[in-house]
């Protein structure tokens, strides 16, 4: 399995907080995404990384915001939580532009209440 | 812009019962294609590709044929076990630098004994 680590598993919070999620890899991977999976979307891509801080928008990105200061982490922060960000966010890899291999972490559920 | 299209689940069928999961695409070039399983409580793990026309996937008894005439790209698998039970997902890549995937919005399958 690829070494890839999201954190926290679980998270319950409040309309209005800040919340970051962290993806943690042990690849050396250039590419970095964040993506949301709900019902009757699929997975959606919020952000993603192609280098240290080099970072773009995907198709739904508003009220998230990325950094990436390490090659091997990612945090995805939520600047103010709304209810419609409850969803479960997977963050995955890939090597490089010649391999469109992505892994997958095992997800954060995250609740907005 | 690119999208996926599969067949609404939930799909239930009996053990070794042949699977079908439908996929057509709309992309623009030649996208590389995709399926991806996801099963209870994990990260979505690549089941097979393709990346040119006429190409056929496999692996694990699955099978994908790269269709550009029809811009499809089906699932299919001749007897399916309990433990294929999972999460399909069927995605392309843009071809673009950042080789973004779209995904489709999945297709639950449960294999009953």
């Amino acid at each position: 399995d690829a070494g890839i680590t999201q954190s926290p598993r679980h998270k319950v919070t409040e309309t209005g907080t800040p919340v970051t999620l962290r993806c943690h890899q042990t690849e050396n991977h250039r590419y970095m995404y964040w993506y949301r999976q709900d019902p009757g979307h699929g997975l959606r891509l919020i952000h993603y990384s192609y280098g240290v801080k080099d970072t773009d928008k995907g198709e739904v990105s508003d009220g998230y915001s990325v950094s990436r200061s390490k090659t091997e982490d990612f945090l995805l922060t939520l600047e103010s939580a709304t209810s419609s960000q409850t969803s479960v966010y997977f963050c995955a890899i890939r090597n490089d532009r010649r391999d469109e291999k992505l892994f997958f972490g095992s997800g954060t559920q995250l609740s907005v209440l | 812009g690119n999208s996926v299209t599969q067949m609404e689940g939930p799909v239930t069928l009996s053990e070794e019962a042949f699977l079908t999961i439908n996929c057509t695409y709309t992309a623009t070039g030649y996208p590389s294609l995709f399926w991806y399983v996801q099963y209870p409580g994990e990260g979505l793990q690549l089941l097979l590709k393709a990346t040119k026309a006429d190409d056929k996937g496999s692996n694990k008894g699955f099978e994908a044929t790269y269709r550009k005439e029809t811009t499809s790209f089906h699932l299919e698998k001749g007897s399916v076990q309990v433990s294929d039970s999972a999460v399909y997902f069927c995605a392309l890549s843009s071809g673009a630098g950042s080789y973004q995937l779209t995904f489709g919005k999945g297709t639950k399958l449960s294999v009953i004994p």
